[in-house]
């Protein structure tokens, strides 16, 4: 079984300042794990994956993530927030084998409000 | 290649009624998601399809949703005598299964909005 908690449903910061997003994931299998950006009535857009190759992956949009088993997290950073960046994030986890349905668990989503 | 494209965008329907949705894939893709948000949450999967066939259903998915995927290309997504609480964002993904290590991402459509009133 696999789940995803996201910390925070609401996460305001300055222009300028460092975006963190909280994701962490329970998952007995080797996990896929995704970030994904849905801005107001338009759908999700992915921003970064993690495939069990480089545990720190760079995204669209200057934004990056770690995957870190021991702590089963995958936090979404950026250096410097910009007013674009407000939009709502959501986490995703999925099965690695492709045998098996891919399909996306997803935790509940943190709406990120960047301030002037 | 113009993306996954749903229609209707927006649909309201009075309780009772029927509706059918569609989604057109990415042309190459051969597997197709379907997912539903409410306001305030994340998706949650409902059912996919590699090429044709519909390989898993969600136990959210209610007799009175239905799912094809005739040609393996496009797919429809009905829903029988509406419920307010079926009033959701249905959203549709398609992905490229490449050989049996790997699948590409979901790529999602924009969505179709239903108001049941």
């Amino acid at each position: 079984a696999q789940s995803v908690t996201q910390l925070g449903s609401h996460v305001s910061v300055s222009e300028g300042a460092l975006v963190l997003l909280r994701c962490n994931y329970s998952s007995s299998v080797p996990p896929y794990l995704f970030w994904y950006v849905q801005y107001p009535n338009q759908g999700l857009q992915l921003l970064l994956k993690y495939t069990s190759a480089a545990t720190l992956v760079k995204g669209i949009n200057g934004f990056e993530a770690e995957f870190k088993k021991s702590e089963t997290s995958f936090h979404l950073t950026k250096p410097s927030a910009h007013m674009s960046d407000a939009a709502e994030y959501f986490c995703a986890v999925s099965g690695v084998n492709a045998g098996n349905n891919r399909k996306l668990i997803w935790g509940l989503g943190t709406s990120l409000a960047v301030n002037p | 290649d113009t993306g996954v494209s749903q229609n209707p965008r927006h649909k309201i329907t009075k309780r009772g009624q029927n509706v059918t949705f569609r989604c057109d894939p990415i042309s190459e893709h051969n597997r197709l998601y379907w997912y539903r948000q409410t306001l305030g949450q994340g998706p949650e999967f409902l059912t996919y399809f590699q090429n044709e066939a519909q390989l898993e259903k969600s136990r959210l998915l209610s007799d009175r949703f239905s799912a094809e995927r005739p040609k393996g290309s496009f797919s429809t997504l009905e829903i029988q005598r509406t419920e307010q609480g079926d009033s959701a964002m249905y959203l549709c993904a398609s992905s490229l299964l490449i050989n049996w290590q790997g699948e590409g991402e979901q790529y999602f459509g924009p969505g179709t909005r239903l108001t049941v009133t």
